[in-house]
Protein backbone atom coordinates (compact mmCIF):
# COMPACT_ATOMS: atom_id res chain seq x y z
CA UNK A 1 0.00 0.00 0.00
CA UNK A 2 1.00 3.69 -1.00
CA UNK A 3 3.02 4.84 2.51
CA UNK A 4 3.84 1.55 3.94
CA UNK A 5 6.27 -1.08 2.38
CA UNK A 6 7.95 -4.38 3.79
CA UNK A 7 10.67 -6.02 2.89
CA UNK A 8 11.73 -8.73 1.80
CA UNK A 9 8.73 -9.70 0.15
CA UNK A 10 9.78 -13.70 0.67
CA UNK A 11 12.50 -15.01 2.05
CA UNK A 12 13.63 -18.76 2.88
CA UNK A 13 16.07 -19.14 5.96
CA UNK A 14 17.31 -22.42 8.10
CA UNK A 15 16.81 -22.86 11.57
CA UNK A 16 18.88 -21.53 13.87
CA UNK A 17 19.26 -18.11 12.06
CA UNK A 18 18.70 -14.72 12.76
CA UNK A 19 16.34 -12.93 10.33
CA UNK A 20 15.53 -9.19 10.11
CA UNK A 21 12.33 -7.62 8.57
CA UNK A 22 11.91 -4.45 7.59
CA UNK A 23 8.80 -2.22 7.54
CA UNK A 24 9.62 1.28 6.33
CA UNK A 25 6.64 4.46 6.27
CA UNK A 26 6.44 7.69 4.39
CA UNK A 27 3.13 8.78 6.55
CA UNK A 28 5.00 9.80 9.96
CA UNK A 29 2.35 7.84 11.97
CA UNK A 30 3.41 7.46 15.51
CA UNK A 31 2.12 4.01 15.88
CA UNK A 32 3.45 0.59 13.96
CA UNK A 33 3.03 -2.45 14.76
CA UNK A 34 3.72 -6.53 13.77
CA UNK A 35 1.05 -8.97 13.17
CA UNK A 36 1.68 -12.73 12.19
CA UNK A 37 -1.05 -14.46 9.69
CA UNK A 38 -1.51 -18.39 10.05
CA UNK A 39 -4.65 -20.67 9.01
CA UNK A 40 -6.64 -21.53 11.65
CA UNK A 41 -5.31 -18.65 14.48
CA UNK A 42 -5.72 -15.25 11.92
CA UNK A 43 -4.02 -12.09 12.40
CA UNK A 44 -1.58 -12.05 15.82
CA UNK A 45 0.04 -9.00 17.44
CA UNK A 46 3.21 -9.68 17.85
CA UNK A 47 4.92 -6.01 19.22
CA UNK A 48 3.88 -2.90 18.71
CA UNK A 49 5.48 1.12 18.55
CA UNK A 50 3.94 4.17 19.97
CA UNK A 51 7.43 6.65 19.30
CA UNK A 52 10.56 6.08 18.40
CA UNK A 53 12.81 3.45 20.95
CA UNK A 54 8.97 3.25 22.31
CA UNK A 55 7.80 -0.53 21.76
CA UNK A 56 5.93 -3.02 23.67
CA UNK A 57 4.86 -6.76 23.19
CA UNK A 58 1.92 -8.29 21.73
CA UNK A 59 0.04 -11.39 22.84
CA UNK A 60 3.17 -14.13 20.58
CA UNK A 61 6.17 -11.93 21.08
CA UNK A 62 8.32 -14.79 22.62
CA UNK A 63 10.95 -15.90 19.85
CA UNK A 64 11.17 -11.73 18.46
CA UNK A 65 12.52 -8.95 19.44
CA UNK A 66 11.78 -4.89 17.69
CA UNK A 67 13.41 -1.93 17.25
CA UNK A 68 12.51 1.78 15.95
CA UNK A 69 15.09 4.12 15.95
CA UNK A 70 13.59 6.41 13.50
CA UNK A 71 9.76 7.23 13.10
CA UNK A 72 9.62 5.64 9.90
CA UNK A 73 11.30 2.40 10.33
CA UNK A 74 10.15 -0.44 12.89
CA UNK A 75 12.42 -3.54 12.13
CA UNK A 76 11.18 -7.19 13.49
CA UNK A 77 14.13 -9.54 14.47
CA UNK A 78 14.11 -13.28 14.75
CA UNK A 79 16.83 -14.17 16.84
CA UNK A 80 17.10 -17.75 16.05
CA UNK A 81 14.40 -18.74 13.58
CA UNK A 82 12.41 -21.91 13.72
CA UNK A 83 9.93 -23.76 12.25
CA UNK A 84 7.33 -22.48 13.87
CA UNK A 85 7.75 -18.58 12.41
CA UNK A 86 7.37 -19.66 9.41
CA UNK A 87 4.23 -17.38 8.98
CA UNK A 88 3.15 -14.28 6.78
CA UNK A 89 4.30 -11.45 8.40
CA UNK A 90 2.34 -8.05 8.15
CA UNK A 91 3.26 -3.98 9.41
CA UNK A 92 0.22 -1.61 10.06
CA UNK A 93 0.66 1.83 10.87
CA UNK A 94 -2.01 3.99 12.51
CA UNK A 95 -1.69 7.85 13.51
CA UNK A 96 -3.36 7.55 17.00
CA UNK A 97 -3.45 4.37 19.27
CA UNK A 98 -7.43 3.85 18.79
CA UNK A 99 -7.53 4.84 15.39
CA UNK A 100 -9.53 7.66 16.96
CA UNK A 101 -8.37 10.02 14.60
CA UNK A 102 -10.50 8.61 11.94
CA UNK A 103 -7.87 7.54 9.45
CA UNK A 104 -7.57 3.74 10.80
CA UNK A 105 -4.71 1.32 9.96
CA UNK A 106 -2.82 0.66 6.62
CA UNK A 107 -1.17 -2.18 6.56
CA UNK A 108 1.65 -3.36 4.43
CA UNK A 109 1.95 -6.12 1.42
CA UNK A 110 3.51 -8.67 3.49
CA UNK A 111 6.37 -10.43 4.15
CA UNK A 112 5.94 -14.26 4.04
CA UNK A 113 8.92 -16.17 5.59
CA UNK A 114 10.02 -19.91 5.60
CA UNK A 115 12.00 -21.58 8.11
CA UNK A 116 13.68 -24.58 6.60
CA UNK B 1 -12.60 -9.16 26.57
CA UNK B 2 -13.06 -7.70 23.40
CA UNK B 3 -14.39 -10.61 20.85
CA UNK B 4 -15.60 -10.41 16.99
CA UNK B 5 -17.23 -12.93 15.74
CA UNK B 6 -18.08 -13.10 11.51
CA UNK B 7 -21.20 -14.93 10.07
CA UNK B 8 -21.02 -16.99 7.77
CA UNK B 9 -17.17 -18.06 7.23
CA UNK B 10 -17.67 -18.98 3.59
CA UNK B 11 -20.61 -17.91 1.17
CA UNK B 12 -20.41 -18.76 -2.75
CA UNK B 13 -23.02 -16.63 -4.86
CA UNK B 14 -23.90 -16.25 -8.16
CA UNK B 15 -23.05 -13.07 -10.27
CA UNK B 16 -25.04 -9.85 -9.97
CA UNK B 17 -26.30 -10.93 -6.36
CA UNK B 18 -26.53 -8.24 -3.63
CA UNK B 19 -25.07 -9.52 -0.27
CA UNK B 20 -24.14 -8.63 3.11
CA UNK B 21 -21.32 -9.79 5.45
CA UNK B 22 -21.97 -9.89 8.94
CA UNK B 23 -19.59 -8.69 12.06
CA UNK B 24 -20.44 -8.41 15.63
CA UNK B 25 -18.94 -7.85 18.60
CA UNK B 26 -18.92 -8.11 22.39
CA UNK B 27 -18.10 -4.64 23.70
CA UNK B 28 -19.88 -2.14 21.86
CA UNK B 29 -16.70 0.68 23.62
CA UNK B 30 -15.74 0.95 20.13
CA UNK B 31 -13.90 4.00 18.69
CA UNK B 32 -14.48 2.36 15.19
CA UNK B 33 -14.77 -0.25 13.10
CA UNK B 34 -13.13 -1.14 9.92
CA UNK B 35 -13.54 -3.78 7.28
CA UNK B 36 -10.78 -4.87 5.09
CA UNK B 37 -10.08 -6.80 2.08
CA UNK B 38 -7.36 -9.62 1.51
CA UNK B 39 -6.99 -11.49 -1.46
CA UNK B 40 -5.12 -14.69 -1.48
CA UNK B 41 -1.53 -14.12 -0.58
CA UNK B 42 -1.81 -10.53 -0.49
CA UNK B 43 -1.64 -7.86 2.30
CA UNK B 44 -5.21 -6.22 3.72
CA UNK B 45 -6.81 -3.71 1.68
CA UNK B 46 -8.93 -1.10 4.33
CA UNK B 47 -12.46 -0.83 2.51
CA UNK B 48 -14.01 1.36 4.77
CA UNK B 49 -14.16 2.97 8.23
CA UNK B 50 -16.93 3.81 10.71
CA UNK B 51 -16.18 6.03 13.55
CA UNK B 52 -18.56 5.15 16.62
CA UNK B 53 -21.04 8.47 15.59
CA UNK B 54 -21.80 6.96 12.28
CA UNK B 55 -24.70 4.94 11.20
CA UNK B 56 -22.69 4.24 7.85
CA UNK B 57 -20.29 4.35 5.19
CA UNK B 58 -20.52 4.21 1.50
CA UNK B 59 -17.88 3.60 -1.36
CA UNK B 60 -18.81 2.69 -4.41
CA UNK B 61 -20.78 -0.75 -4.40
CA UNK B 62 -19.79 -1.12 -0.72
CA UNK B 63 -22.17 -0.06 2.21
CA UNK B 64 -21.37 -0.59 5.70
CA UNK B 65 -23.35 -0.40 8.56
CA UNK B 66 -22.75 0.09 12.54
CA UNK B 67 -25.25 -0.81 15.25
CA UNK B 68 -23.07 0.02 18.36
CA UNK B 69 -25.97 -0.53 20.89
CA UNK B 70 -26.62 -4.13 19.07
CA UNK B 71 -22.51 -5.22 18.76
CA UNK B 72 -23.28 -5.17 15.22
CA UNK B 73 -21.68 -4.10 11.64
CA UNK B 74 -23.39 -5.60 8.08
CA UNK B 75 -21.16 -5.25 4.88
CA UNK B 76 -23.44 -4.58 2.11
CA UNK B 77 -22.34 -5.53 -1.46
CA UNK B 78 -24.24 -4.74 -4.45
CA UNK B 79 -24.39 -6.05 -7.46
CA UNK B 80 -21.50 -8.50 -6.49
CA UNK B 81 -18.94 -9.51 -9.34
CA UNK B 82 -16.30 -12.25 -10.01
CA UNK B 83 -13.57 -9.81 -8.63
CA UNK B 84 -15.44 -9.19 -5.07
CA UNK B 85 -14.09 -12.58 -4.50
CA UNK B 86 -11.85 -12.70 -1.51
CA UNK B 87 -11.96 -12.58 2.26
CA UNK B 88 -13.22 -9.92 4.23
CA UNK B 89 -12.44 -8.83 8.13
CA UNK B 90 -14.07 -7.16 9.96
CA UNK B 91 -11.63 -5.36 13.29
CA UNK B 92 -12.36 -2.89 15.91
CA UNK B 93 -9.47 -1.45 18.04
CA UNK B 94 -8.76 -3.15 21.41
CA UNK B 95 -9.76 -0.48 24.49
CA UNK B 96 -6.83 0.57 26.08
CA UNK B 97 -3.62 1.73 25.34
CA UNK B 98 -2.17 -0.44 22.39
CA UNK B 99 -4.22 0.06 20.01
CA UNK B 100 -4.10 -3.15 18.89
CA UNK B 101 -6.66 -4.41 16.11
CA UNK B 102 -9.25 -7.31 17.26
CA UNK B 103 -10.04 -9.01 14.44
CA UNK B 104 -12.69 -10.88 13.43
CA UNK B 105 -12.02 -14.70 11.61
CA UNK B 106 -13.30 -13.24 8.11
CA UNK B 107 -16.00 -14.35 5.61
CA UNK B 108 -14.58 -16.42 2.55
CA UNK B 109 -16.88 -14.63 -0.81
CA UNK B 110 -16.75 -16.36 -4.36
CA UNK B 111 -18.64 -14.61 -6.87
CA UNK B 112 -19.58 -17.26 -9.57
CA UNK B 113 -19.72 -16.02 -13.07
Amino acid sequence: DAGITQSPRHKVTETGTPVTLRCHQTENHRYMYWYRQDPGHGLRLIHYSYGVKDTDKGEVSDGYSVSRSKTEDFLLTLESATSSQTSVYFCAIAPGGQGASGYGYTFGSGTRLTVV
Amino acid sequence: KQEVTQIPAALSVPEGENLVLNCSFTDSAIYNLQWFRQDPGKGLTSLLLIQSSQREQTSGRLNASLDKSSGRSTLYIAASQPGDSATYLCAVPNPGNTGKLIFGQGTTLQVKP
